[in-house]
């Protein structure tokens, strides 16, 4: 049950773009995404509803393929500030159904 | 200070022993959650907390025992740790169930 993200780590250089995809097998109510720097909490970026797209986190957007069942986040022009792991939450039914990938390691470097 | 945290932030007990993580929120969220995050799964949901003396499953439970007499507290007790929960602990609010959820800084456990 637990989503597929990919890819599971990249490198960037500061300005360039990266686009973070979350997949699951199940039917989806919503995605969650999180962005957690090392040896901290992780730390809420948005959520998208059924066929819902929503620009949430300064030029972080992302988009949710209800037929593909298949989300994907996107950081364009990327900064230093946005290096840090990224996770996607599945929400199925209930909240004892939310479930999370294993995340995608993100490095930005000058 | 508003906001979610957790106590102790660093654990270190031994195989058999009861250990209770605790979790204290200000926000009034009537949802609570426990996670426990290791290398290559993620965050997966240990027990989760919909209001006051309501609780459930999630994805591992076993080993854990949770409650929640108050709206903001939500202790998480391990009742006999093992080697296999060694892991770090985050405990999250929410004031829904779906909706966007608030994480503490977290608890790293090590069982010997």
């Amino acid at each position: 049950q637990q989503p597929v993200q990919s890819p599971q780590a990249v490198i960037l250089r500061e300005g360039e773009d990266a686009v973070i995809n979350c997949s699951s097998s199940k039917a989806l109510y919503s995605v969650h995404w999180y962005r957690q720097k090392h040896g901290e909490a992780p730390v809420f970026l948005m959520i998208l509803l059924k066929g819902g797209e929503q620009k949430g986190h300064e030029k972080i957007s992302a988009s949710f393929n209800e037929k593909k069942q298949q989300s994907s986040l996107y950081l364009t022009a990327s900064q230093l500030s946005y290096s840090g792991t990224y996770f996607c939450g599945t929400y199925y039914r209930g909240p004892n159904d939310m479930r999370f990938g294993a995340g995608t390691r993100l490095t930005v470097k000058p | 200070d508003a906001g979610i945290t957790q106590s102790p932030r660093y654990k270190i007990t031994e195989t058999g022993r009861q250990v209770t993580l605790m979790c204290h929120q200000t926000w009034s969220h009537s949802y609570m959650f426990w996670y426990r995050q290791d290398l290559g799964h993620g965050l997966r949901l240990i027990y989760y907390s919909a209001a006051a003396d309501i609780t459930d499953k999630g994805e591992v439970p076993d080993g854990y025992v949770v409650s929640r007499s108050k709206t903001e507290n939500f202790p998480l007790t391990l009742e006999s740790a093992t080697r296999s929960q060694t892991s770090v602990y985050f405990c999250a609010s929410s004031s829904g169930g779906a909706l966007e959820q608030f994480f503490g800084p977290g608890t790293r456990l090590t069982v010997l």
